[in-house]
C-alpha cells in the first residue's frame, strides 16, 4: 500500500513562476486536504475536498488553487509563486462519515522554496 | 471543532512514562479526541483516538476525563525515537475542518 503519495518532494521556484503539487491516495478515502507548515509552526489548512467534485477554502487559501481530479487525486496549484509561499506542503486524506471520521493519513511532504 | 490547548514543550527521561496533556474544554458531545505525532519534518502520524472511554493500543494510552474537557496521552516507556511534536485535535462526523495547533514538542533524553 502506497498510502498518500506527493510529488515532487522538493522544488525550487523563482518568484512569479507557477507549479502544481500532485497528491494521490489509494485508500478510497472521500476527503482530502492540503496543509502548509512553516518553521516552528503547526499545520495550517489551505484547501480541502470533502468529496469528489467539491472543494472548499481553509485557513490560508490566498495564492492557491486546487483541483479534485477524481476520488484519488487532489492537486494544489501556485499560479504566481511568492517567497511567502516557501514552506513544506502536506497532503492528507481520510474517510469521513456522518458519525465520525477515520484518522488522517499524511504524505511525506513537498518542500518548496521560492526565491 | 473544539479548540485545543497544549503545553509548548515537555521533556522526559528515556524509559519513563511521558504524560502529554491536552485541554479541550469546548469539545462537543459527539467530538472525538485524536492524537498525532510528527517526527522531524515527516508527515504527522496517527497515534490514538477516543470519545469517552480510555483507550489503549500498541503505541500509547489515552485517558479522557469524565467531563471530557481534557485528556492525557501516555507513552508508557518513552524511547529516544518518541522525540517528536504531538498534536491533539477534535474530530466529528460530517463536514468539518481538522485544525492543528502548534502541539507539544516532546524531547526524550537519555
Amino acid at each position: 500500500n502506497a498510502g498518500v503519495t506527493q510529488t515532487p518532494k522538493f522544488q525550487v521556484l523563482k518568484t512569479g513562476q507557477s507549479m502544481t503539487l500532485q497528491c494521490a491516495q489509494d485508500m478510497n478515502h472521500n476527503s482530502m486536504y492540503w496543509y502548509r507548515q512553516d518553521p516552528g509552526m503547526g499545520l495550517r489548512l489551505i484547501y480541502y475536498s470533502a468529496s469528489e467534485g467539491t472543494t472548499d477554502k481553509g485557513e490560508v487559501p490566498n495564492g492557491y488553487n486546487v483541483s479534485r481530479l477524481n476520488k484519488r487525486e487532489f492537486s494544489l496549484r501556485l499560479e504566481s509563486a511568492a517567497p511567502s509561499q516557501t514552506s513544506v506542503y502536506f497532503c492528507a486524506s481520510r474517510v469521513t462519515g456522518t458519525v465520525n471520521t477515520g484518522e488522517l493519513f499524511f504524505g511525506e511532504g513537498s518542500r518548496l522554496t521560492v526565491l | 471543532d473544539a479548540k485545543t490547548t497544549q503545553p509548548t514543550s515537555m521533556d522526559c527521561a528515556e524509559g519513563r512514562a511521558a504524560n502529554l496533556p491536552c485541554n479541550h474544554s469546548t469539545i462537543s458531545g459527539n467530538e472525538y479526541v485524536y492524537w498525532y505525532r510528527q517526527i522531524h519534518s515527516q508527515g504527522p502520524q496517527y497515534i490514538i483516538h477516543g470519545l469517552k472511554n480510555n483507550e489503549t493500543n500498541e503505541m500509547a494510552s489515552l485517558i479522557i476525563t469524565e467531563d471530557r474537557k481534557s485528556s492525557t496521552l501516555i507513552l508508557p516507556h518513552a524511547t529516544l525515537r518518541d522525540t517528536a511534536v504531538y498534536y491533539c485535535i477534535g474530530s466529528s462526523g460530517g463536514s468539518y475542518i481538522p485544525t492543528f495547533g502548534r502541539g507539544t514538542s516532546l524531547i526524550v533524553h537519555p
